[in-house]
């Protein structure tokens, strides 16, 4: 099975700050990653497909990168509506792969 | 837009058959790649499963307890999960997988709980 490891585990950031969660995998995967955005109580949202494609609807201010075994989720300016967790997914191989999650919260 | 929703019995007995039925709106149940994910309270996400046509491919952890099946009559599929212990205790989500292979749209989720 392909490992995802995300860091950090936990993030308190300020409104408006640039948040960058990082997914390693424990072997490359190409571009065959996905974020979510879950929030509490909620299913996990779709964010963005092969590494960088932003999902219709996802604000701008949500961008993917990364390629092989490094990747990363960046928020340029951090919104009230984006405190939630994110998780990475793999989608080179199956088992179909989750990150541990990062949780974002308020400062 | 196809919708997703998750039904079934919330509570389960420790060796006893969990049992959940997801119902798609919005389409056919004869496309796609329908799958199922959960979530212990508190924990991660983790990859069950899915169904494709007649075709089922198993997380190996979860593969002997196991079993996808579609009811194209209703529009349905459903997850069987056999011998279930306190650590099946999860949300448990339906999903398309979609044929690239990211999860869009999920259903709200249905928490299952074991204990007698």
């Amino acid at each position: 099975d392909i490992q995802l490891t995300q860091s950090p585990s936990f993030l308190s950031a300020s409104l408006g700050d640039r948040v960058t969660i990082t997914c390693r995998a424990s072997q490359g995967i190409s571009s065959y990653l996905a974020w979510y955005q879950q929030k509490l109580g909620k299913a996990p949202k779709l964010l963005i497909d092969a590494a960088s494609t932003l999902q219709s609807g996802v604000p701008s201010r949500f961008s993917g990168s990364g390629s092989g075994t490094e990747f990363t989720l960046t928020i340029s300016s951090l919104q009230p509506e984006d405190f939630a967790t994110y998780y990475c997914q793999q989608f080179n191989s199956y088992p179909r792969t989750f990150g541990q999650g990062t949780k974002v919260e308020i400062k | 837009q196809v919708q997703l929703q998750e039904s079934g019995p919330g509570l389960v007995k420790p060796s006893e058959t969990l049992s959940l039925t997801c119902t798609v709106s919005g389409g056919s149940i004869s496309n796609y790649y329908w799958s199922w994910v959960r979530q212990p309270p508190g924990k991660g996400l983790e990859w069950i499963g899915y169904i494709h046509d007649s075709d089922t491919h198993y997380n190996p952890s979860l593969k002997s307890r196991v079993t996808i099946s579609t009811d194209t009559s209703k529009n349905q599929f459903s997850l069987k999960m056999r011998s279930v212990t306190a650590a099946d205790t999860a949300l448990y989500y339906c999903a398309i997988e979609a044929t690239r292979g990211w999860f869009d749209p999920w259903g709200q989720g249905t928490l299952v709980i074991v204990s007698s």
